[in-house]
């Protein structure tokens, strides 16, 4: 498809279990963001990449928390040791532009719950 | 330190009526971007606005508008006529031009209730 592209959309584990959730990215975009949503809240930024450059981390909450993104396109966001507190929708966007002024192009989510 | 204040949780109107959705912003930088952006019941963003921080135009589209005050750090949204398919969750969000810091800064949210 164009848009982009998340897996699992739904993902239900237990408590200390880790999770992988998949991004792929619209076809060119060189920035790509995972944001997570916690239910009723606004958009937490986690990380952010942008082409070849160092990503950056500043927004994961604990060291639980990693991505990579694989010769600038699919990206991972792992979740090491699941929390409760974790459970969110988690949302991956990507874009064409760098500097801040880029129109970001967001997935469906993945909703993440953890029992 | 970028933040993005949507002081307004939830709105409610009957359709047909105007209705203005508030945001406010705080940055160091002199060049940044605003935007809007409209999350429906299904759950996918989706851009509506991006201004610059040079640009202090008005803008119009269709039933939407923008009033963006640098003096009051404002970007407030305001829908004419409104209509049940307007009913969603708006945010506002920010962003500084600086290189290595341009990740999108997102307020709480507002969600809009059009009551037919």
């Amino acid at each position: 498809g164009a848009g982009v592209s998340q897996s699992p959309s739904n993902k239900v584990t237990e408590k200390g279990k880790d999770v992988e959730l998949r991004c792929d990215p619209i076809s060119g975009h060189t920035a790509l963001y995972w944001y997570r949503q916690s239910l009723g809240q606004g958009l937490e930024f986690l990380i952010y990449f942008q082409g070849n450059s160092a990503p950056d981390k500043s927004g994961l909450p604990s060291d639980r928390f990693s991505a990579e993104r694989t010769g600038g396109s699919v990206s991972t966001l792992t979740i090491q040791r699941t929390q409760q507190e974790d459970s969110a929708v988690y949302l991956c966007a990507s874009s064409t532009s760098s500097g801040g002024a880029g129109e970001l192009f967001f997935g469906e989510g993945s909703r993440l719950t953890v029992l | 330190a970028q933040k993005v204040t949507q002081a307004q949780t939830e709105i409610s109107v009957v359709e047909k009526e105007d209705v203005t959705l508030d945001c406010v912003y705080e940055t160091r930088d002199t060049t940044y971007y605003l935007f809007w952006y409209k999350q429906p019941p299904s759950g996918e963003l989706v851009f509506l606005i991006r201004r610059n921080s040079f640009d202090e135009q008005n803008e119009i589209s269709g039933r939407y508008s923008w009033n963006f005050q640098k003096s009051t750090s404002s970007f407030n949204f305001t829908i004419t006529a409104s209509q049940v398919v307007d009913s969603a969750v708006y945010f506002c969000a920010l962003s500084e031009a600086r290189r290595g810091n341009e990740k999108l800064t997102f307020g709480t949210g507002t969600r809009l209730t059009i009551i037919p």
